[in-house]
């Protein structure tokens, strides 16, 4: 079936460190990739999505490419401030279905 | 921004009890989703639900589980007699329409004791 795996971390990097956070997919077709963060105390937020190959997303300073050849959707993002400690889930949905699958979740903690 | 609520933010019961987590999805969205998340596991879809009816649902998703819009604003999730296994964050989501993005909620965390 489908899945989603990304590395669990913690993640622990100082404030203006870059950050990636790996993702990869296993999937029949070609489903649409999320990335939606959850700050503490808070729902799961949308932070950005790719609906075909070569689709770049981005919000806030974070990007993923949808790489098919490789079914990879890494975030990236080039200077993390303390702020964006919070726990990062990678996930897809195919069209006409609505089963979101996510990853584990990478939590992330940047320190001053 | 509209978002999506969920009440309780935490509940405590005893196994075999009735729980019924709220949800109160964005004002205009159609679909309806619950999730749960056990500690330290992924995040699984358990139900969709959409125009009174459940739309998909997985094989978590038994009989003692059932979902309900008992008014046009509040979507429920019961589990009829909980077990220890159903502790886990509970987080209901909403979208528009079947293809697009889902909101979530900040969950519910339950604790079967």
């Amino acid at each position: 079936g489908d899945s989603v795996t990304q590395m669990e971390g913690p993640v622990t990097l100082s404030e203006e460190a870059f950050l990636t956070i790996n993702c990869t997919y296993t999937a029949t077709g070609y489903p649409s990739l999320f990335w939606y963060v959850q700050y503490p105390g808070e729902g799961l937020q949308l932070l950005l999505k790719a609906t075909k190959a070569d689709d770049k997303g981005s919000n806030k300073g974070f990007e993923a490419t949808y790489r098919k050849e490789t079914t990879s959707f890494h975030l990236e993002k080039g200077s993390v401030q303390v702020s964006d400690s919070a726990v990062y889930f990678c996930a897809l949905v195919y069209g006409g279905y609505q089963k979101v699958t996510f990853g584990i979740g990478t939590k992330l903690q940047v320190i001053p | 921004e509209p978002e999506v609520t969920q009440t309780p933010s935490h509940q405590v019961t005893q196994m075999g009890q009735e729980v019924i987590l709220r949800c109160v999805p964005i004002s205009n969205h159609l679909y309806f989703y619950w999730y749960r998340q056990i500690l330290g596991q992924k995040v699984e879809f358990l139900v969709s639900f959409y125009n009174n009816e459940i739309s998909e649902k997985s094989e978590i998703f038994d009989d003692q589980f059932s979902v309900e819009r008992p008014d046009g604003s509040n979507f429920t999730l019961k589990i009829r007699s909980t077990k220890l296994e159903d502790s886990a964050m509970y987080f209901c989501a909403s979208s528009t329409d079947r293809e697009e993005t889902q909101y979530f909620g900040p969950g519910t965390r339950l604790l079967v004791l």
